[in-house]
């Protein structure tokens, strides 16, 4: 199946710093991409939609000047999580449709943890 | 409310029983997904549905769009099959050129050898 890969895995910084993660489809090209934050024993939240080419669109309550996203290419979408505060330690996970047939599958990244000390 | 509602939270088995987790959704909806997510995170989607009935290997995944309710069925289960299990949505509602799921909070099975 399709792959997406996510990098870092994990990353420790301290408050105040930013941070930026990466979204990859691996073999297949993606003019959106999702991104999610999950809690701990929560479920995914949709954070925003990437669009290649465009601004990304924001859920309600998602500050777009604190977590900014760039879809530079087809493959690649960024999320950047400037000045982290301890409360933005959660799981960021990315997913991305392909198309199969009728219907679009959804390919998930392997998460990031972020811990703001 | 959650549009989508999970059952059990949490359901620990021994090695070798079949196992049901089940999944409830209030509005109108063109897919539903069966997720799985590993202790380390990451996540592999099992199934996607819009009707009927899927089988892979030991798992089997069910809906019935007019009682809006899916089931993931586990078969023979096995300690590896451990992890969260989680029912995903995409509404109707949804524009045509979006993807966007609302997921459940996830079922965390353990299976105990």
């Amino acid at each position: 199946g399709a792959v997406v890969s996510q990098h870092p895995s994990r990353v420790i910084c301290k408050s105040g710093t930013s941070v930026k993660i990466e979204c990859r489809s691996l073999d297949f090209q993606a003019t959106t991409m999702f991104w999610y934050r999950q809690f701990p024993k929560q479920s995914l939240m949709l954070m925003a939609t990437s669009n290649e080419g465009s601004k990304a669109t924001y859920e309600q309550g998602v500050e777009k000047d604190k977590f900014l996203i760039n879809h530079a290419s087809l493959t690649l979408s960024t999320l950047t999580v400037t000045s982290a505060h301890p409360e933005d330690s959660s799981f960021y996970i990315c997913s991305a449709p392909l198309a199969r047939g009728w219907y679009n599958e959804q390919f998930f990244g392997p998460g990031t943890r972020l811990t703001v000390l | 409310k959650n549009e989508v509602e999970q059952s059990p939270q949490n359901l620990t088995a021994q090695e070798g029983e079949f196992i049901t987790i089940n999944c409830s959704y209030s509005v109108g909806i063109s897919a539903l997904h069966w997720l799985q997510q590993h202790p380390g995170g990451g996540i592999v989607s099992l199934f996607m549905l819009s009707s009927g009935k899927k089988k892979h290997g030991r798992l089997i995944a069910t809906i019935n769009i007019q009682e809006k309710h899916s089931s993931l069925h586990i078969t023979a289960s096995h300690p590896r099959d451990s992890a969260v299990y989680i029912c995903a949505v995409r509404s109707l509602t949804t524009g045509a050129g979006s993807y966007q799921l609302t997921f459940g909070k996830g079922t965390k099975l353990s299976v105990i050898p």
